[in-house]
């Protein structure tokens, strides 16, 4: 198993552009989430799914999309990319029970110029 | 609100000395779900503990304990003998467990240099 893995490691992007961010994991976990941790702030939860085709915002959902189309896959979009969002995100899984441990990608350190 | 507390921004302490990293929480529910997890400086997060609420019993492995205690809402997490590779950023975290998705909830995060 790879776990739960991220693509790109880093990105630079202007002001502006788009990108997605690639989360993938092969565990068969029904939850997945974004977070996103700026430096004093801990990790703040972007968006959420409970399942494919099943989403929801969490604690700072502006300026990002998610969607689930299957149960491996949960990538995020920044439609325009703003420096507010230079950060670094990490995306995690877990098989869905309340109980259950959430576990980690390695991130995405992105910058946004 | 569920809201997870770490007051202790930085700590340092010299190798083989122990340290406490406290982690005190809010929330209204009777279930939840208490975790530490671990980022070395290599960025990676790295789960190191689940408690259920409805268990109170302190937990060892190896040099790293833990002391959940009900009654003042504290999950503290103690490194016996500190080494230099657990040096880290250290995150304690609160999952409720009501009805709803049970997403995780990090504290700031405490970051621990042990010196040579």
């Amino acid at each position: 198993n790879a776990g739960v893995t991220q693509t790109p490691k880093f990105q630079v992007l202007k002001t502006g552009q788009s990108m997605t961010l690639q989360c993938a994991q092969d565990m068969n976990h029904e939850y997945m989430s974004w977070y996103r941790q700026d430096p004093g702030m801990g990790l703040r939860l972007i968006h959420y799914s409970v399942g494919a085709g099943i989403t929801d915002q969490g604690e700072v959902p502006n300026g990002y999309n998610v969607s689930r189309s299957t149960t491996e896959d949960f990538p995020l979009r920044l439609l325009s990319a703003a420096p507010s969002q230079t950060s670094v995100y990490f995306c995690a899984s877990r098989a869905g029970g309340r109980a259950d441990t959430q576990y980690f990608g390695p991130g995405t350190r992105l910058t946004v110029l | 609100a569920q809201k997870v507390t770490q007051a202790q921004t930085e700590i340092s302490v010299v190798e083989k000395e122990d340290v406490t990293l406290d982690c005190v929480y809010e929330t209204r529910d009777t279930t939840y779900y208490l975790f530490w997890y671990k980022q070395p400086p290599s960025g990676e997060l790295v789960f190191l503990i689940r408690r259920n609420s409805f268990d109170e019993q302190n937990e060892i492995s190896g040099r790293y304990s833990w002391n959940f205690q009900k009654s003042t809402s504290s999950f503290n997490f103690t490194i016996t003998a500190s080494q230099v590779v657990d040096s880290a950023v250290y995150f304690c975290a609160l999952s409720e467990g009501g009805t709803g998705a049970n997403n995780l909830f990090f504290g700031t995060g405490t970051r621990l240099t042990v010196i040579p």
